[in-house]
């Protein structure tokens, strides 16, 4: 099956910090997701990014598919970011969405 | 749409009962997913359906554990009978084959 990568595993910012964290995965994509899960667990969607460029707020999302990578970027963060983002993908002709292991970040205020 | 709903939202048992897991999707989602967390494996896919048919259950871990889909609006994973070693997260997501939506998960613990 298709393999997901995301790096770094952990990371720890200071409020206020910019971040970059990376996904890169094996094979072609139909669907490439990024969710946050908070300490509650819940899992909240963030981007729905197969690919290109998205933005919500102080989150932002990039997509190559060609190149079988995508980034989120955290600006300004604020310690409600705190949590696990993981990045899940749906190799092509399958709907099944395969996650990677995760990055946990913590932010320090 | 007040998104996928789970229940329980905990669940304790002790190994050998009979647990089931609830989910009701997003309406006019077309797929379903069962989800499995742990620490050591992360989050699995176990099943998936759509419109009502199981289409892969290829990551459903042994015979003791079953899912069904009896209508568009509800399913049920049942674990019979339970382990400790089946304690983890179990979350149910529904899409309509794009963008995938989460619950909020039910906690299981076998004791």
């Amino acid at each position: 099956g298709i393999q997901v990568e995301q790096s770094p595993p952990d990371l720890i910012l200071q409020e206020g910090a910019n971040s970059t964290l990376r996904c890169n995965f094996s094979d072609s994509v139909n669907n490439l997701q990024w969710f946050h899960q908070n300490p509650w667990g819940q899992l909240i969607n963030l981007f729905y990014i197969p690919s290109g460029t998205k933005q919500n707020g102080r989150l932002s999302a990039t997509t190559v598919a060609t190149e079988r990578y995508s980034l989120l970027y955290i600006s300004s963060s604020q310690t409600t970011d705190s949590g696990v983002y993981f990045c899940a993908v749906e190799a092509s002709n399958d709907y099944k969405l395969s996650f990677g292991a995760g990055t946990t970040v913590t932010v320090r205020a | 749409d007040a998104g996928v709903i789970q229940s329980p939202r905990h669940e304790v048992t002790e190994m050998g009962q009979e647990v089931t897991l609830r989910c009701k999707p997003i309406s006019g989602h077309d797929y379903l997913f069962w989800y499995r967390q742990t620490m050591m494996r992360g989050l699995e896919l176990l099943i998936y359906f759509n419109n009502n048919v199981p289409i892969d259950d290829s990551g459903m871990p042994e015979d003791r554990f079953s899912a069904k889909m009896p209508n568009a609006s509800f399913s049920t994973l049942k674990i019979q009978p339970s382990e400790p070693r089946d304690s983890a997260v179990y979350f149910c997501a529904s899409s309509l084959g794009l963008e995938a939506f989460f619950g909020q998960g039910t906690r299981l613990t076998v004791v």
